[in-house]
């Protein structure tokens, strides 16, 4: 089992640039949420996708967007990036299951840089 | 989701037990404990959880409070790689449940 995955590991993108970062979740998976980590902080929730559709949303512009594709993977994109995007973006797959979820397993992250 | 507490930093002797205090005294009665560590430059790792019970497993134990208003995480024989961030969170179980992550405990496990 290949756990979650997250390409790419490291990413370096210009200011006002869009970008995209792609996960894949644990075998058996159907829902991924996506997360920011700025330096020395926790995690920030970004948005969570299950069958397809965005199910919840944290505090983030609509800059922040998302899909979800039918084998379950998915995909984050910022557009018009800003200095202050510069973080670690993980991503965490889970089952949900008749009581909800079942606990999150998280990706090692992208490690996104904007100059 | 309740709000955590949890002290900023806690060091442990290797071999011993390391006991992880967290407050949550907004806690509600359909919300789990939750706990989970993040090792540097990795993603966060699950732990445990629970609702009420104490709980075990091959990782640690989770000792909740009668009135659920705190919990402790015990690691009962810390090792060196036990050194890591570790967040206690409070999130309901339902279709859509986000966890919301404080600054949690820095555990650094000493030799």
């Amino acid at each position: 089992d290949a756990g979650v995955t997250q390409s790419p590991t490291h990413l370096i993108k210009t200011r006002g640039q869009q970008v995209t970062l792609r996960c894949s979740p644990k075998s058996g998976h159907d829902t991924v949420s996506w997360y920011q980590q700025a330096l020395g902080q926790g995690p920030q929730f970004i948005f969570q996708y299950y069958e397809e559709e965005e199910r919840q949303r944290g505090n983030f512009p609509d800059r922040f967007s998302g899909h979800q594709f039918p084998n379950y993977s998915s995909e984050l994109n910022v557009n018009a990036l800003l200095l202050g995007d510069s973080a670690l973006y993980l991503c965490a797959s889970s089952f949900r299951d008749r009581g909800g979820f079942g606990e999150a397993f998280f990706g090692q992250g992208t490690r996104l840089t904007v100059v | 989701d309740a709000k955590t507490t949890q002290p900023p930093s806690m060091d442990c002797a290797e071999g011993r037990a390391a006991n992880l205090p967290c407050n949550h005294s907004t806690i509600s009665g359909n919300e789990y404990v939750y706990w989970y560590r993040q090792i540097h430059s990795q993603g966060p790792q699950y732990i445990i959880h629970g609702l009420k019970n104490n709980e075990t497993n091959e990782m640690a134990s989770l000792i909740i409070t009668e009135d659920r208003k705190s919990s402790t995480l015990i690691l009962p024989h810390a090792t060196l790689r036990d050194t890591a961030v570790y967040y206690c969170i409070v999130s309901s179980a339902g279709s859509a449940r986000q966890l919301t992550f404080g600054s949690g405990t820095q555990l650094t496990v000493l030799p």
